[in-house]
């Protein structure tokens, strides 16, 4: 069964950094791009990051470029986003998707919560 | 950025009733378009991918459609397990893009 359990979130003061992870189970993990999806509570779905199976490609909205990174561990089945500079506009659920192109985001986590605020 | 224009933002519908939900792409996206489906407290799931392919699981009451540059879903029998939030996304190209969503109610 092909599972993605995202972990790290919290509450952070603006301006500071969280790491969250992604743990990926029931496929092979180096086999397939990963991305990070966020949703601000009660608004649409952003797509935030993304990195190919081998971290060739890593692609970043804009709103993120520079703040945030986006890389993983094949060894360990784990996607991991560092965020820094956080601003409130930041608060959002954080999920993690597997995939890209045409055939893409058929599992998604459960989500982590990221509560930007002093 | 190629920009995902939604529509409707919200719909009653009845029972039984046949619903379309449709993206229109600020520029050619060819199939790469996706459909997901997101109940509150809920992770999003996908529905159609490809345009028109069914994902797996998914009733067959539900469809996708494209038109040139306008891509449709369609539920062709309402059922009460249908009401949620539906998103269109694009991924032919960086950044990936999201429609703004559309709140499908019972009325």
């Amino acid at each position: 069964e092909v599972q993605l359990v995202e972990s790290g979130g919290g509450l952070v003061q603006p301006g500071r950094s969280l790491k969250l992870s992604c743990v990926a189970s029931g496929f092979t993990f180096s086999n397939y791009g990963m991305n990070w999806i966020r949703q601000a509570p009660g608004k649409g779905l952003e797509w935030v990051a993304y990195i190919s199976s081998g971290s060739s490609y890593i692609y970043y909205a804009e709103t993120v470029k520079g703040r945030f990174t986006i890389s993983r561990d094949n060894a360990k089945n784990t996607l991991y986003l560092q965020m820094t500079s956080l601003r409130s506009e930041d608060t959002a659920l954080y999920y993690c998707a597997r995939g890209d192109g045409y055939d893409l985001f058929d599992y998604w986590g459960q989500g982590v919560m990221v509560t930007v605020s002093s | 950025d190629i920009q995902m224009t939604q529509s409707p933002s919200s719909m009653s519908a009845s029972l039984g009733d046949r619903v379309t939900i449709t993206c229109r792409a600020s520029q050619d996206i060819g199939n790469y378009l996706s459909w997901f489906q997101q109940k509150p407290g809920k992770s999003p799931r996908r529905m159609i991918y490809g345009a028109t392919n069914l994902a797996a699981g998914v009733p067959s009451r539900f469809s996708g459609s494209r038109s040139g540059s306008d891509y449709s879903l369609t539920i062709s029998s309402l059922e009460s397990e249908d009401m949620a939030i539906y998103y269109c996304l694009q991924s032919i190209q960086y950044p990936y893009t999201f429609g703004a969503g559309t709140k499908l109610e019972l009325k």
